[in-house]
């Protein structure tokens, strides 16, 4: 079956460009999670949502960063005005339970590699 | 606030001897424990999970892992190492309570097979 996917798997901008960035999870998980991964160093939380309901945004950076899931399937996370310190490895990964019910398995996705020029 | 420690960022092992990879967690109370395994261009997958129970837990491709709560330790064992085993490891941490959503991962801990 299909697994989690991501668009695109590499983007290249400028400085100051905004960027969106895609999630396609697996059909009929309920939470969907992004993390954003540095060179050498685990997945960091970034936010969640509960079907289409963001349940947290603690773990974004700062407000340039923004994310969505209106119909509760696919997200977008967004990225205004980069900055070369945002290049990272993005990843989204989704659950089959609720976020909140901590013990449930994240599948991930190959992840959305991002470098700001 | 939870963290998860992971000693060695590379480790290498050759092929047929034992894979030991440590995790360390701190935390107040034992969270859920997992080990995700990331190959090149992919994904992290899950290897194996703790939540109640058994405190050794096995999982796929061999590997198993044992909680122990006195030592706050999670560590990742395969008996005898693959080649294919290479790869990097990743221990996560979430919070038992309700509202435990926010999975705080290791640096990983990069594993290379030597034939």
């Amino acid at each position: 079956g299909a697994g989690v996917s991501q668009s695109p798997r590499y983007k290249v901008t400028k400085r100051g460009q905004d960027v969106a960035l895609r999630c396609d999870p697996i059909s009929g998980h309920v939470s969907l999670y992004w993390y954003r991964q540095a060179l050498g160093q685990g997945p960091e939380f970034l936010t969640y949502f509960n079907y289409e309901a963001q349940q947290d945004k603690s773990g974004l950076p700062n407000d340039r960063f923004s994310a969505e899931r209106p119909e509760g399937s696919i997200s977008t996370l967004t990225i205004q005005r980069t900055e070369q310190r945002d290049s990272a490895m993005y990843r989204c990964a989704s659950s089959p339970g609720l976020a909140g019910e901590g013990y449930n398995e994240q599948f991930f996705g190959p992840g959305t590699r991002l470098t700001v020029l | 606030a939870q963290s998860v420690t992971q000693l060695g960022s590379h480790v290498s092992v050759s092929e047929g001897a034992l894979v030991l990879l440590r995790c360390n967690y701190s935390s107040s109370v034992p969270p859920y424990l997992f080990w995700y395994v990331q190959y090149p261009n992919q994904g992290l997958q899950l290897l194996l999970k703790y939540t109640t129970g058994a405190t050794l837990v096995k999982g796929i491709n061999g590997f198993e892992a044992e909680f122990k709560k006195s030592e706050t330790s999670f560590h990742l064992t395969k008996p005898s190492a693959h080649m294919s085993d290479a790869a990097e490891y990743f221990c996560a941490v979430t919070p038992p309570w309700a509202g435990g959503f926010k999975t705080i991962f290791g640096a990983g801990t990069r594993l290379f097979v030597k034939a």
